[in-house]
């Protein structure tokens, strides 16, 4: 079946440090990949996606390249700020069903 | 922005209980979905909910749960007789299509077996 691997957290940065957050996934075909953010407190939030191989999902300065050859969906950013501090969850969907298959999410801490 | 929401953001109940998870998609979304995430565990998908029926459910979905669309705007899970295992954060999402279209998630609710 469908699964979605991400580094273990947590993961402690300073601020405007490069923060690079690993997830590769096994899947039949083609499936789309996406990065979803949980601020505390609140729900899961779509950061960015890639429907299809070389696609780049970007948004507020993240970004992930969708690699068919490594089955990789890594998040970047080239500065964090303590604002990014918060858990990150790689998901993917493949298939006629249509439900997010997660990976277990990684704490992300980012110190002023 | 709009915006899925949930109640209660937390439910205590006792072992054996019936408790109704409330959501409220987007509006004009057509598919609503339910994943649960366990302390410590993965974000798990439930169920999928579209035109009035389950597309699909998961092995966690038992006989003990079930989902209604009552009206127009709620979407609620019911979990007939509570277990210690059921204990977790229930997430709603809504989408407007299925495919690869993002799914639009709820705060969650945290549900607390005694």
């Amino acid at each position: 079946g469908n699964s979605v691997t991400q580094m273990e957290g947590p993961v402690t940065l300073s601020e405007e440090a490069f923060l690079t957050i690993n997830c590769t996934y096994t899947a039949t075909g083609y499936p789309s990949l996406f990065w979803y953010v949980q601020y505390p407190g609140e729900g899961l939030q779509l950061l960015l996606k890639a429907t299809k191989a070389d696609d780049k999902g970007s948004n507020k300065g993240f970004e992930a390249t969708y690699r068919k050859e490594t089955t990789s969906f890594h998040l970047e950013k080239g500065s964090v700020q303590v604002s990014d501090s918060a858990v990150y969850f790689c998901a993917l969907i493949r298939g006629s069903n249509y439900k997010l298959t997660f990976g277990k999410g990684t704490l992300l801490t980012v110190n002023p | 922005e709009p915006e899925v929401t949930q109640t209660p953001s937390h439910q205590v109940t006792q072992m054996g209980q019936e408790v109704i998870l409330r959501c409220v998609p987007i509006s004009n979304h057509l598919y609503f979905y339910w994943y649960r995430q366990i302390l410590g565990q993965k974000v798990e998908f439930l169920v999928s909910f579209y035109n009035n029926e389950i597309s699909e459910k998961s092995e966690i979905f038992d006989d003990q749960f079930s989902v209604e669309r009552p009206d127009g705007s709620n979407f609620t899970l019911k979990i007939r007789s509570t277990k210690l295992e059921d204990s977790a954060m229930y997430f709603c999402a809504s989408s407007v299509l299925q495919g690869n279209q993002p799914q639009h998630f709820g705060d969650g609710t945290r549900l607390s077996i005694l």
